[in-house]
């Protein structure tokens, strides 16, 4: 079955400072890639996602890029600021299928 | 629209009860997911259902785990003989398109 990795497994920036986190999938047939937002306490939220159609999807602060020859898939915030401070999660999919989900990235913003 | 409702928000029970966990998936969503997410870790797939029909129950553990979603009412996911093993956070999604995905607030479970 699929296996997602997602490293670091922490990552601390500085306010307006950029951060990337990256993943990697086993399932060739995977296609769609989404990531998800978790502050503590609260639900996995939506925050971009790709499908494998696609190399790279923005919105305002945050990216995403897929290479679907490597089978690695990268979220990238930019300009940081407190309120980004959360864990992190990437997950793949087939379509119409169950998300596999990476084991999180804790990020930390300090302003 | 109200979302994905769960509930109880927490649960605590003792070792050996019964819980049981509720899930309303959000209006015209007909697919609901069920995950559990141990503390410090990621979320891990458990079953997918549609409305009377278990799809893929393959991340279920075979003993002491069943969920239903019936035709009328929530999604349950049912835990018997509880554990102190089985203390998590249990998220249910739901989707209408078997694409994207909205989470409810999930249910904390503790055993005591």
């Amino acid at each position: 079955g699929e296996n997602v990795e997602q490293h670091p497994s922490t990552l601390s920036v500085q306010e307006g400072d950029s951060a990337v986190i990256k993943c990697t999938y086993s399932d060739s047939a995977s296609n769609y890639f989404p990531w998800y937002k978790q502050e503590l306490g609260k639900r996995p939220q939506l925050i971009i996602d790709i499908r494998s159609n696609v190399g790279e999807k923005k919105d305002q602060r945050i990216a995403v890029t897929l290479n679907k020859t490597a089978k690695h898939f990268s979220l990238h915030i930019t300009e940081t600021q407190p309120e980004d401070s959360a864990v992190y999660f990437c997950a793949a999919s087939i379509m119409a299928d169950k998300l596999i989900f990476g084991t999180g990235t804790r990020l930390q913003v300090f302003p | 629209n109200a979302g994905v409702m769960q509930n109880p928000r927490h649960l605590v029970r003792r070792r050996g009860q019964e819980a049981r966990l509720r899930c309303s998936p959000m209006k015209g969503h007909s697919h609901v997911y069920w995950y559990r997410q141990l503390p410090e870790e990621g979320l891990k797939f458990m079953v997918y259902l549609q409305k009377e029909n278990i799809i893929d129950e393959s991340g279920m553990p075979k003993e002491r785990f069943s969920a239903e979603f019936p035709k009328e009412g929530p999604s349950i996911l049912r835990i018997q003989q509880v554990v102190r093993g089985d203390s998590a956070a249990y998220f249910c999604a739901s989707s209408s398109d078997r694409v994207s995905y909205t989470f409810g607030s999930g249910t904390r479970l503790t055993v005591v």
